[in-house]
C-alpha cells in the first residue's frame, strides 16, 4: 500500500503474473487518479475512478475504489515487462488541480 | 490531444544562480497549473498552485520569493528557482488542467530536472 509516511514500496513480478497495488486516502475525494512514471518521465494518468463508480476497467488494468474505508487500488492482469515503472495514486481532495501524491510503488516485471 | 510540453527537460546550475522553467499546454486550458518537486526518492511536494487570474498559493516551505511563478493566460505558465542551492535538487514538475471541462485529469509535462553543483 502506499500514502502518508510510508516509503516507497517496490514489487518485483514475473511476465505473466498479475499484480494489485493499493492505496488508501485520508482526505474525502471524489475521484482517485492512478498514474504511472517511467524514468525521467513526468507521470501519465492511467486510469482514473469516480466516487460513484466502485470498479473501473482500462484494458488489463482494473481499479477499484472503496469510499468508505478511503481506499483504492490498481491491479494489472498479465503484467508484461513494459509495465514495469512506478505507480502512484493521487487524490484532489478540493477538485483544483492540486493533486496528493502517495509514495508511489516501483513496479518491476522480469520477463 | 491535451499535451503540456516542459522545458528545459535538464539543467546544471551552479550554485547561488537561478534558472527557469516553462511549461506549454496544448489542446486545452489550463485553468490552473500546479507546481511539484519530486525528491530523488520520488516522493511529490507540491511547491504552489496558479489558478489565471487568482493569487497564487504557495504551501508551506515554499515562498514566492524563492520560487516565483508566473501564469500569464490559459497555455503558459513559468516557474524560476532563484539562488539554487544543493537542497533544490529534484524533478521539478507542472501539473496543468481546466476545472471547467469534463474531466478532472492533470497534465503533467516531463519535468525539468535540476541539477545544482
Amino acid at each position: 500500500s502506499q500514502w502518508g509516511e510510508e516509503n516507497l514500496q517496490a514489487l518485483s513480478i514475473q511476465e505473466g503474473e498479475d499484480v494489485t497495488m493499493n492505496c488508501s486516502y485520508k482526505t474525502y475525494t471524489t475521484v482517485v487518479h492512478w498514474y504511472r512514471q517511467d524514468s525521467g518521465r513526468g507521470p501519465a494518468l492511467i486510469i482514473l475512478i469516480r466516487s460513484n463508480e466502485r470498479e473501473k476497467r482500462s484494458g488489463r488494468l482494473r481499479a477499484t475504489l472503496d469510499t468508505s474505508s478511503q481506499s483504492s487500488s490498481l491491479s494489472i492482469t498479465a503484467a508484461q515487462c513494459e509495465d514495469t515503472a512506478v505507480y502512484f495514486c493521487a487524490t484532489d481532495a478540493t477538485n483544483t488541480g492540486k493533486l496528493t501524491f502517495g509514495d508511489g510503488t516501483v513496479l518491476t516485471v522480469k520477463p | 490531444g491535451a499535451l503540456v510540453y516542459q522545458y528545459p527537460r535538464r539543467t546544471i546550475c551552479k550554485s547561488g544562480t537561478s534558472m527557469r522553467m516553462e511549461c506549454q499546454a496544448v489542446g486545452f486550458q489550463a485553468t490552473s497549473v500546479a507546481w511539484y518537486r519530486q525528491s530523488p526518492q520520488k516522493t511529490f511536494e507540491l511547491i504552489a498552485l496558479s489558478t489565471v487570474n487568482s493569487a497564487i498559493k504557495y504551501e508551506q516551505n515554499f515562498t514566492q520569493e524563492k520560487f516565483p511563478i508566473s501564469h500569464p493566460n490559459l497555455s503558459f505558465s513559468s516557474m524560476t528557482v532563484l539562488n539554487a542551492y544543493l537542497e533544490d535538487r529534484g524533478l521539478y514538475l507542472c501539473g496543468a488542467r481546466d476545472p471547467g471541462g469534463a474531466d478532472t485529469e492533470v497534465f503533467f509535462g516531463k519535468g525539468t530536472r535540476l541539477t545544482v553543483v
